[in-house]
């Protein structure tokens, strides 16, 4: 069984579309994180949710917007896509938001603007 | 200057050595040290855990943290093929009991052992 999957694993798409990233874990977590991994692998938080409660929101456009309908889900939409949004995009889970506590990941999201 | 500093590599051993990865980091608030691992298209997944300055040892993984220098290290004895991976720090500090989760990476070293 996949403990934290997302959907789709490939997003091939134009600039300026809208496009959406699943993400699903089957844990009991309650604390979900999306990250974006740039070309150089570097890996980067953009959100986290505690019990569908936004937490960190850093420095990500407000194109971006997670939602998080319950505890299982965090979903990603972007809209107006750019050319820089390309990157992989990983969901992570974990039990409580504590640091201690450690994050799941699931396979990521290769999304390519073209 | 980025918070947290790691050799891209690529690193490439032979079977059977002994690998050394480090971090240096720059903000002292750092006081929880991981190693992840990330084997090629998968997500990266949680190899070691040290809390504060020492040592933990897992196995043929070692993993130590010097807070005074601000620098963390991996070592891999006996490495085999299937440790060819990218190996990624990560770090955090803590405040009030919780800090939601927010990990600071480096940007990961990638490993070859080969046969």
């Amino acid at each position: 069984d996949t403990a934290v999957s997302q959907t789709p694993k490939y997003l091939v798409t134009q600039m300026g579309n809208d496009k959406s990233i699943k993400c699903e874990q089957n844990l009991g977590h309650d604390t979900m994180y999306w990250y974006k991994q740039d070309s150089k692998k570097f890996l980067k938080i953009m959100f986290s949710y505690n019990n569908k409660e936004l937490i960190i929101n850093e420095t990500v456009p407000n194109r971006f917007s997670p939602k998080s309908p319950d505890k299982a889900h965090l979903n990603l939409h972007i809209n107006s896509l750019e050319l820089g949004d390309s990157a992989v995009y990983f969901c992570a889970s974990s039990q409580g938001g504590s640091v201690r506590r450690t994050q799941y990941f699931g396979p990521g999201t290769r999304l390519t603007v073209l | 200057q980025k918070e947290v500093e790691q050799d891209p590599g690529p690193l490439s051993v032979p079977e059977g050595a002994i690998v050394s990865l480090n971090c240096t980091y720059s903000n002292s608030a750092f006081q929880y040290f991981m190693w992840y691992r990330q084997y090629s298209r998968k997500g990266p997944e949680l190899l070691m855990y040290t809390y504060s300055s020492g040592n933990k040892e897992d196995g043929r993984f070692t993993a130590q943290v010097d807070k005074s220098s601000k620098y963390i290290s991996l070592f891999i004895r006996d490495s085999q093929p299937s440790d060819s991976a990218t190996y990624l720090c990560a770090m955090a500090g803590e405040a009030g009991g919780t800090s939601y989760g927010k990990l600071t990476f480096g940007q990961g070293t990638i490993l070859t052992v080969h046969p």
